[in-house]
């Protein structure tokens, strides 16, 4: 089992539409969680970070942390043709760890 | 403009031979990471430093692969003999933590290592 899974995707999604992206990790002490976007050609750039359960809203994104179930999830709403990109999940397991990254969710919307 | 620098962009070279990358972190940031991304394996963790002493090099192949940061300014990424499964685009990242944690990442532009 990977430390980090997301499904890989495609994600199609309508323009306008919400785009739902999950990812799980497999260590419950993980505490750190960020999402990063990877344009094709580009390095991965943060869109989102988030440290407690519940959700965090950042304009149009939105991430959902419940670390019971060990799934961390973001919603791109209104979703643009310039959010087609490939998406990372990113989990931290404590001070001082690693950073362990999925294999990402590629997301394509289509005007 | 802050942003971590790569170099070199592209790398051309035959099986064998020694490739160096280099990287210069954000002034500031503590803590630089190396990564090497294809498409079958996604992004790896190959080594990170800390306030440059070496934290984890677990993901990186001891007998051919080495990381260093001499300084502050300079992290180094060197594979010594190059084989054709290294082709792969190898990042670096810096940031910044609080409390021993890693925060945001900056990762510079790629290396992207092509070996024949």
């Amino acid at each position: 089992q990977k430390e980090v899974e997301q499904n890989s995707g495609p994600l199609s999604v309508p323009e306008g539409a919400i785009a739902s992206l999950n990812c799980t990790y497999s260590d419950r002490g993980s505490q750190s969680f960020f999402w990063y976007r990877q344009y094709s050609g580009k390095s991965p750039e943060l869109i989102m970070f988030i440290y407690s359960n519940g959700d965090k809203e950042d304009g149009r994104f939105t991430a959902q942390l419940n670390k019971a179930s060990q799934y961390v999830s973001l919603l791109i709403r209104d979703s643009q043709p310039s959010d087609s990109a490939t998406y990372l999940c990113a989990v931290e397991r404590a001070a001082g760890n690693k950073l362990t990254f999925g294999g990402g969710t590629r997301v394509l919307v289509k005007p | 403009d802050a942003r971590v620098t790569q170099t070199p962009r592209d790398k051309v070279t035959e099986m064998g031979q020694e490739v160096t990358m280099r990287c210069q972190p954000i002034l500031g940031h503590n803590t630089v990471f190396w990564y090497r991304q294809t498409m079958m394996q996604g992004l790896e963790l190959l080594a990170y430093f800390r306030n440059r002493a070496p934290l984890d090099d677990s993901g990186m192949p001891k007998d051919r692969f080495s990381a260093e940061m001499p300084d502050a300014t300079l992290a180094t990424l060197k594979i010594q003999p190059s084989e054709p499964r290294d082709s792969a685009v190898y990042f670096c990242a810096s940031g910044w933590g609080l409390a021993g944690f890693t925060g945001e990442l900056f990762f510079g532009e790629g290396s992207r290592l092509t070996v024949l």
